[in-house]
């Protein structure tokens, strides 16, 4: 079983839809979580971290339960500009390494 | 932007060759990782290292090693390229109590 896994997509959605993704996580000791956008051919920046209370940030709302060891991602009013792949990190041990899934593909169209 | 540069950009190399990636960013920022991400896949952890000493590392055979230097630069040696070594490589930097990773830009590696 892979440590993060994730739909990986695409999601077609048009401009101004609400989308969700999810993500699960198979190390219970996991510390810390976070969503990370990619943009094509760039690297990975930081989009939010993943508390247990839930946290919002303008139009991203991002949730972890831990007992089901279950992180979302929701956007809701999609924009063009959204359009990127998606990775869910878990951050796992005492160095506190980050592990990746391998990223949901989210496409928004006119 | 992030204070994180990889060189180079991109590279082609042999099957069997040995190739040394680079990495410098900012001050402050002690703690870096890299990154081997294929087409398709999210980043798999390589190693990382802590005040020039590596303090974790995934699963990827000796032949890639690294090095950290009092500078905060990084290397991340290959030797012995196989063609699956073809990927995008990242190095990520922490620093302090921040648990934000800080990417580069990558480094496009293509083995022939």
């Amino acid at each position: 079983r892979k440590e993060v896994e994730q739909d990986p997509g695409p999601f077609n959605v048009p401009e101004g839809a609400t989308v969700a993704f999810n993500c699960t996580y198979s190390n219970s000791a996991s510390q810390s979580f976070f969503w990370y956008r990619q943009d094509c051919r760039k690297e990975p920046k930081l989009l939010m971290s993943v508390y247990s209370s839930g946290n919002e940030d303008g139009r991203f709302t991002a949730q972890l339960n831990r007992a089901s060891q279950y992180i979302s991602l929701l956007i809701r009013d999609s924009k063009l500009s959204d359009s990127a792949t998606y990775l869910c990190v878990v951050m796992i041990g005492g160095y506190s390494t980050l592990t990746f899934g391998k990223g949901t593909m989210l496409l928004v169209s006119p | 932007e992030t204070g994180v540069t990889q060189s180079p950009t991109h590279l082609i190399k042999t099957r069997g060759q040995q190739v040394t990636l680079r990495c410098s960013s900012q001050s402050g920022h002690n703690t870096v990782s890299w990154y081997q991400q294929a087409l398709g896949q999210g980043p798999q952890f390589i190693f990382q290292y802590y005040r020039e000493e590596e303090n974790g590392r995934g699963n990827f055979p000796p032949r890639f090693s690294g090095l950290q230097f009092p500078n905060y630069s990084s290397e991340l040696n290959v030797n012995a390229l196989e063609l699956d070594d073809s990927a995008l490589y990242l190095c990520a930097i922490r620093g302090g109590a921040s648990t934000e990773a800080f990417f580069g830009q990558g480094t496009r590696l293509t083995v022939v």
